[in-house]
């Protein structure tokens, strides 16, 4: 098993629809959990981090945490074209290293 | 200016060459990292440095060395190039504190032929 898994893509939403990523971790002593964006051919950057159960809403986005579940999700609302990305889910134990799953690429159709 | 610089950003090498692929940062970060990005594989750790003087093995460390020659550079070897090592590669920074926020630099891409 790996030790972060996402939600096998790609995804595709219309314009304007909710997009769902999720993300389960096989550690449980993890205790951070991040999303990252990567445009093709480009450097992941930070979009949102999670710490505690529960929500965390920045924007259009947001993050939902369930620790027992070992269950991490982003949510898109109101998607737009600039949201076709790739999305990394990562997550950090004690030991201060990030690991990433595969990554889920999304399609935001116009 | 890029807050962390990799060079090179594109090489061509042969089976067996010796490569360098250098990172160096003004964040002023401790910690710093190498990953390695094959399509559909997401990110793997390939080493990692908490300072100077720490350095530690990723998941996938065989094949690949590291010198951390100060706070601000990072560089990682690969001693005796193969094809399967073909992929981008990616130096990131993180500071002391760890918010766990990776600060990732444009990215290496390497072929072996």
């Amino acid at each position: 098993q790996k030790e972060v898994e996402q939600n096998s893509g790609p995804l595709s939403v219309p314009e304007g629809a909710i997009a769902s990523l999720n993300c389960t971790y096989s550690d449980r002593g993890s205790q951070s959990f991040f999303w990252y964006r990567q445009y093709s051919g480009k450097s992941p950057e930070l979009i949102m981090f999670i710490y505690s159960n529960g929500d965390k809403e920045d924007g259009r986005f947001t993050a939902q945490l369930n620790k027992a579940s070992q269950y991490v999700s982003l949510l898109i609302r109101d998607s737009q074209p600039s949201d076709s990305a790739t999305y990394l889910c990562a997550v950090n134990t004690n030991a201060g290293k990030s690991t990433f799953g595969d990554g889920t690429t999304l399609t935001v159709k116009p | 200016d890029a807050d962390v610089t990799q060079t090179p950003r594109n090489r061509i090498t042969k089976t067996g060459k010796r490569i360098m692929l250098e990172c160096s940062q003004t964040k002023g970060h401790d910690r710093m990292y190498w990953y390695r990005q094959d399509p559909g594989l997401g990110l793997r750790l390939i080493y990692y440095s908490f300072d100077v003087k720490d350095i530690n093995k990723g998941e996938i460390s065989d094949g690949y060395s590291v010198s951390r020659q100060a706070q601000a550079k990072f560089s990682l070897s690969l001693e005796s190039a193969i094809p399967n090592q073909t992929a981008l590669y990616f130096c990131a920074t993180s500071d002391r504190v760890y918010t766990g926020e990776l600060f990732f630099g444009e990215g290496s891409r390497l072929t072996v032929l």
